[in-house]
């Protein structure tokens, strides 16, 4: 069974870089075509895509965020990355990752998910 | 960019009923659909994809139809474990959700 698991600081600066990883158990993460993808939800409202990384190390960002996110994957810990610069209070939202898998389509939708865990954006 | 739109935002529903909630697509995004069903505090499990398939463990209640704009979920009879908020998801362009059906209890 597939498990995620987010982690990094719950309070940022205004201005600085949020920081978080996600580390994958029950998988090998450089196999198999997916994409390991960071996800987000403001409080008390819906899901905004942040953006994923394909096993080959292949990025794709969401254009709204494009300019301030970046995805990285270290394979020899099992880990994935999501660092967000410039971070404002629109920034604080719960922040999930997850597996993207593609079946038959050229795209991911998401069948394994971390718990996510709370950035807050603050001074 | 695809708009995803749902509808209702939110349904009152009774145990046993069936609820249909629909999702349409700015443009078309063939059968590349998802749904997700969200509870307070926890992340959203994949329900549906491809707009017809059921998810490995997924009870069969749950029903997915629809192509090109037009798509919708449909739970055949309420179980007290359905009242959650559910989201769309196209994968033809990148990703995109919808803002999400919250479903009630009647």
């Amino acid at each position: 069974q597939v498990q995620l698991q987010e982690s990094g600081p719950g309070l940022v600066t205004p201005l600085q870089t949020l920081s978080l990883t996600c580390t994958v158990s029950g998988g090998s993460i450089s196999s198999g075509g997916y994409y390991w993808s960071w996800i987000r939800q403001h409080p008390g409202k819906g899901l905004e895509w942040i953006g994923y990384i394909y096993y080959s190390g292949s990025t794709y960002y969401n254009p709204s965020l494009k300019s301030r996110v970046a995805i990285s994957l270290d394979t020899s810990k099992s880990q994935f990355s999501l660092k967000l610069s410039s971070v404002t209070a629109a920034d604080t939202a719960v922040y999930y990752c997850a597996r993207g898998d593609t079946d038959s389509s050229p795209l991911p939708f998401f069948d394994y998910w971390g718990q996510g865990t709370l950035v807050t954006v603050s001074s | 960019d695809i708009q995803m739109t749902q509808s209702p935002s939110t349904l009152s529903a009774s145990v046993g009923d069936r609820v249909t909630i629909a999702c349409r697509a700015s443009q078309s995004i063939s059968g590349w659909l998802a749904w997700y069903q969200q509870k307070p505090g926890k992340a959203p499990q994949l329900l549906i994809y491809q707009a017809s398939s059921l998810e490995s463990g997924v009870p069969s209640r749950f029903s997915g139809t629809g192509s090109g704009t037009e798509f919708t979920l449909t739970i055949s009879s309420l179980q007290p474990d359905d009242f959650a908020t559910y989201y769309c998801q196209q994968y033809n362009s990148f990703c995109t959700f919808g803002q999400g059906t919250k479903l009630e209890i009647k």
